[in-house]
């Protein structure tokens, strides 16, 4: 079975910080994939980044970055110079062999001005 | 940009109640998805269904879910007796599945609320 763990249940920072947001996985699967999902107030969820288990170079895409780690297990989000429309609440999620995702509890992500 | 629909956006019933819920999966994805998410949780898998049959599910999809592609667009969640503990947001996701390298999209949801 997978799981996902996102330790941070809440952040706030001002705008135009970065901010990281943290994810640590399980898995039994030596392929699988890496996803982070954005869920703002409206409640849909909204695709961000996939990253596949053999391919751990990190990238950036516009102000999103992201840290693929397979020593430790983890899968951390920055998003520089934050915004207002940044405010939501974030979830990481994986899939392996059970092509299912597995989400994590969340990270409520809230930028002030 | 192609999207994922979902019908009703929110939903009242009253317990004991059937209940379906309609998605329009992405015309050339052929992997379908439902999940929910009970207010203030994470987002749980249900079952996924390809060729006409369900490919998985998770415990939470017991007797009382069933879920059916009666024609060539629409993809159909039904709750046969809801439950209070069936309130929720129901997301339907589809995907383009390519040997591995699968995204899922989302719809954006149906808000299920049984009193």
């Amino acid at each position: 079975a997978q799981k996902v763990t996102q330790a941070q249940t809440e952040i706030s920072v001002v705008e135009k910080e970065d901010v990281t947001l943290d994810c640590v996985y399980e898995t039994r699967d030596t392929t699988y994939y890496l996803f982070w999902y954005k869920q703002p107030p409206s409640g849909e969820l909204v695709f961000l980044i996939r990253r596949n288990s053999f391919d751990e170079q990190n990238e950036i895409s516009g102000r999103y970055s992201w840290n693929f780690q397979k020593s430790t297990s983890s899968f951390n989000f920055t998003i520089t110079a934050s915004q207002v429309v940044d405010s939501a609440v974030y979830f990481c999620a994986t899939s392996g062999s059970a092509r299912q995702l597995t989400f994590g509890s969340g990270t409520q992500l809230t930028v002030l001005p | 940009e192609p999207e994922v629909t979902q019908t009703p956006s929110h939903q009242v019933t009253q317990m004991g109640q059937e209940v379906i819920l309609r998605c329009v999966p992405i015309s050339n994805h052929l992997y379908f998805y439902w999940y929910r998410q009970i207010l203030g949780q994470k987002v749980e898998f249900l079952v996924s269904f390809y060729n006409n049959e369900i490919s998985e599910k998770s415990e939470i999809f017991d007797d009382q879910f069933s879920v059916e592609r009666p024609d060539g667009s629409n993809f159909t969640l039904k709750i046969r007796s809801t439950k209070l503990e069936d309130s929720a947001m129901y997301f339907c996701a589809s995907s383009e599945y390519n040997g591995g390298q699968e995204t899922q999209y989302f719809g954006p949801g149906t808000r299920l609320l049984v009193l």
